[in-house]
């Protein structure tokens, strides 16, 4: 079993529609969160990060932390089609850059 | 440079070839990081570079990879005998360091090298 689980898709959902994305984990000693955006055939970019539990708002992105759960997720409103991409969750122990743990992606098509 | 750059963008080699990707991070960047990520996969840590030095060589899937830092800027990693299962895409990431006072530290990730093995 993965330590992070992210549900492949495709998602597709209509032109704004509310997208909700998410991620499970089982290493309890995560503690910091992010979520990147990739684009087909470029690099992830980071889109949120968060701390330990709680939610993070962010233009149309809100990010959500359960550490009970160990579940995250970001939810973006008023989808554009612009939002169509792979979006990765990231997650580690440590504040060091080094060894973060992904999920394998999601692939979110926005339909206009 | 203004972000990450990744040399080749796409490469295409026999069985058995020794290839080499390079990166440029983001200038005055300390921390350099390779990732691994097949199809529709997600990244695989390969290795991480702290100045010239590699701290972290855990990810390093075979004694066929190497990778190298040279005056606290380029990297290279090197695929000996390359294989059919070393086709992916390798993506470098830079950081201005590898702790933040803040928190997480921040990656910036080129585009990738799309790597074929025939």
């Amino acid at each position: 079993q993965k330590e992070v689980e992210q549900d492949p898709g495709p998602l597709s959902v209509p032109e704004g529609a509310i997208v909700s994305l998410n991620c499970t984990y089982s290493n309890s000693a995560f503690q910091y969160f992010m979520w990147y955006r990739q684009y087909s055939r470029k690099g992830p970019e980071l889109l949120m990060y968060t701390y330990s539990s709680g939610n993070k708002e962010d233009g149309r992105f809100t990010a959500q932390v359960d550490k009970s759960s160990k579940y995250i997720s970001l939810f973006i409103r008023d989808s554009q089609p612009s939002d169509s991409a792979t979006y990765l969750c990231a997650m580690s122990a440590f504040r060091a850059g080094n060894m973060l743990t992904f999920g394998g992606g999601t692939r979110l098509m926005v339909k206009p | 440079g203004a972000g990450v750059s990744q040399s080749p963008s796409n490469k295409v080699t026999e069985k058995g070839k020794d290839v080499e990707l390079r990166c440029d991070p983001i200038s005055g960047h300390t921390a350099l990081y390779w990732y691994r990520q097949s199809l529709g996969q997600g990244l695989e840590f390969l290795i991480y570079f702290q100045g010239n030095s590699a701290p972290d060589k855990s990810g390093l899937p075979s004694d066929r990879f190497s990778a190298e830092r040279t005056g606290g800027s380029v990297s290279t990693l090197t695929i000996q005998r390359t294989q059919q299962e070393d086709s992916a895409v390798y993506l470098c990431a830079s950081s201005p360091t590898t702790a933040s006072p803040s928190g997480a530290n921040v990656l910036t990730f080129g585009a990738g090298s799309r790597l074929t093995v025939l």
